[in-house]
């Protein structure tokens, strides 16, 4: 039963456009959610969160948006540079999984020059 | 600051073997997670310590799987015996307390392949 799903295994954007990552969820109980990068070799590094009261969140070239109705969440990248490319993974929160982080499957995002 | 220390960094065991992880989590990080990510899967959580108690080990096998964090800082993961399907990434994580409020800091991890 996956709770955080990423449909998309890969994506590939070419340097300098937008990447984005998309992810649903299914539990209407989560109410914080996360977004982690990870590179080979190495364990995942903390990108952006979003709280769901909100349904914007930006941070520099990193901007995440909340459709809480559609159970929905995306990662917006502007603009890609090679050094993005990395495993993406969305994760979320909240009082059902007893505020552990439930995890996606990620998304590996290639930025090609 | 120095990160999360993770040793080994691969090992390669037969089933049946057991086998041994150990973390060093951040100086002052009250809360340390272990986690088991499969090949083409999310990270997920076997079990999480505040300080030297355990706090949440619903998802750890406890037939093959234990774990301590003795004294409250570095923490051991041992699988005996190991199956084929433990093949993962051990990640190790630790954050200053509780609370999605605390970031946490991942490790590198250990790649286990169990053959």
């Amino acid at each position: 039963d996956q709770q955080v799903k990423q449909n998309s295994p890969s994506l590939s954007v070419q340097e300098g456009r937008i990447s984005i990552l998309n992810c649903d969820y299914t539990n209407s109980m989560f109410d914080y959610f996360l977004w982690y990068k990870k590179y080979p070799a190495e364990g995942p590094t903390f990108l952006i969160s979003i709280s769901s009261i909100k349904d914007k969140n930006e941070d520099g070239r990193f901007t995440v948006f909340l459709n809480k109705s559609a159970k929905h969440l995306s990662l917006h990248i502007v603009p890609s540079q090679p050094g993005d490319s990395a495993v993406y993974f969305c994760a979320a929160s909240g009082m059902d999984s007893n505020y552990q982080l439930i995890w996606g499957a990620g998304t590996k995002l290639i930025i090609k020059p | 600051e120095a990160g999360v220390a993770q040793s080994p960094r691969y090992k390669i065991i037969e089933k049946r073997q057991s086998v041994a992880f150990w973390c060093n989590p951040i100086s002052g990080h009250a809360t340390l997670y272990w986690y088991q990510q499969i090949l083409g899967q999310g990270p997920k959580l076997l079990i999480q310590f505040q300080n030297n108690g355990v706090v949440d080990d619903s998802q750890l096998p406890k037939d093959r799987f234990s774990a301590e964090r003795l004294k409250g800082v570095d923490s051991t993961l041992k699988i005996q015996p190991a199956k084929l399907e433990d093949s993962a990434v051990y990640l190790c994580a630790s954050s200053l307390s509780h609370g999605l409020d605390y970031g946490y800091t991942f490790g590198s991890g250990t790649r286990l392949t169990v053959v």
